[in-house]
């Protein structure tokens, strides 16, 4: 069962550009939901992540969008930059009773900013 | 302020072996969660160690099993190696308590199973 769905698989925009990945859960118990970017041969690297209680969220040209009563949340990269190429994935967690701390991630987004 | 660091970077192994995986936390950090990431895919939770202590685990076999020392560094030890097995070992380092969830990763183990 697969608890965080992610989408597109692939995205190319063009730079300046604002790519937007979506991202939509089913456990309602989940309280924390970070974005994650990752450069081919490294390691994720935590970009950003919300909490229920604000619907929105913006660190430097990165925003995350949460909507609880749809269980969807969404990032927007603003003025997108070739250098931003990369996978992003989007994660949740809960932080308690069985499972808690325990990132469940979606698939991921393959994005490709073109000069 | 030292990230989180792993080893060794590859790995070649044949089918029936056992392997070890390395994974030295961030400064300050007593949780570490261990991740297997397939080709294409996003992360999959193998388990996490708070102080030396097993403090949950995903859907993986027995013969995945972990260690975490006192220095907080951890181990990850994988019996019977199978193909499936094939995939980049990610190690993820946090505070505990509220915080376990803001996970900082390593550069990842790539292991190779023949």
């Amino acid at each position: 069962q697969q608890q965080v769905k992610q989408s597109p698989q692939s995205l190319i925009v063009q730079k300046g550009g604002i790519p937007i990945i979506n991202c939509a859960y089913e456990n309602t118990a989940f309280d924390y939901f970070p974005w994650y970017q990752q450069f081919p041969g490294k390691g994720p690297a935590l970009l950003i992540a919300i909490r229920p209680d604000v619907s929105e969220k913006k660190e430097g040209r990165f925003t995350i969008s949460f909507n609880k009563s749809a269980k969807q949340f969404s990032l927007h990269i603003m003025d997108s930059q070739p250098g931003d190429s990369a996978t992003y994935f989007c994660a949740a967690s809960k932080g308690s009773g069985a499972g808690s701390y325990q990132l469940t991630f979606g698939k991921g987004t393959k994005l490709s900013v073109i000069p | 302020e030292t990230g989180v660091t792993q080893s060794p970077t590859h790995l070649i192994k044949t089918r029936g072996q056992q392997v070890t995986l390395r994974c030295s936390s961030q400064s300050g950090h007593n949780t570490v969660s261990w991740y297997q990431q397939a080709l294409g895919q996003g992360p999959q939770f193998i388990f996490q160690y708070y102080r030396e202590e097993e403090n949950g685990r995903g859907n993986f076999p027995p013969r995945f099993s972990g260690l975490q020392f006192p220095n907080y560094s951890s181990e990850l030890n994988v019996n019977a190696l199978e193909l499936d097995d094939s995939a980049l070992y990610l190690c993820a380092s946090s505070l505990g308590g509220a915080s376990a969830d803001t996970q900082y990763f390593g550069p990842g183990t790539r292991l190779t199973v023949l």
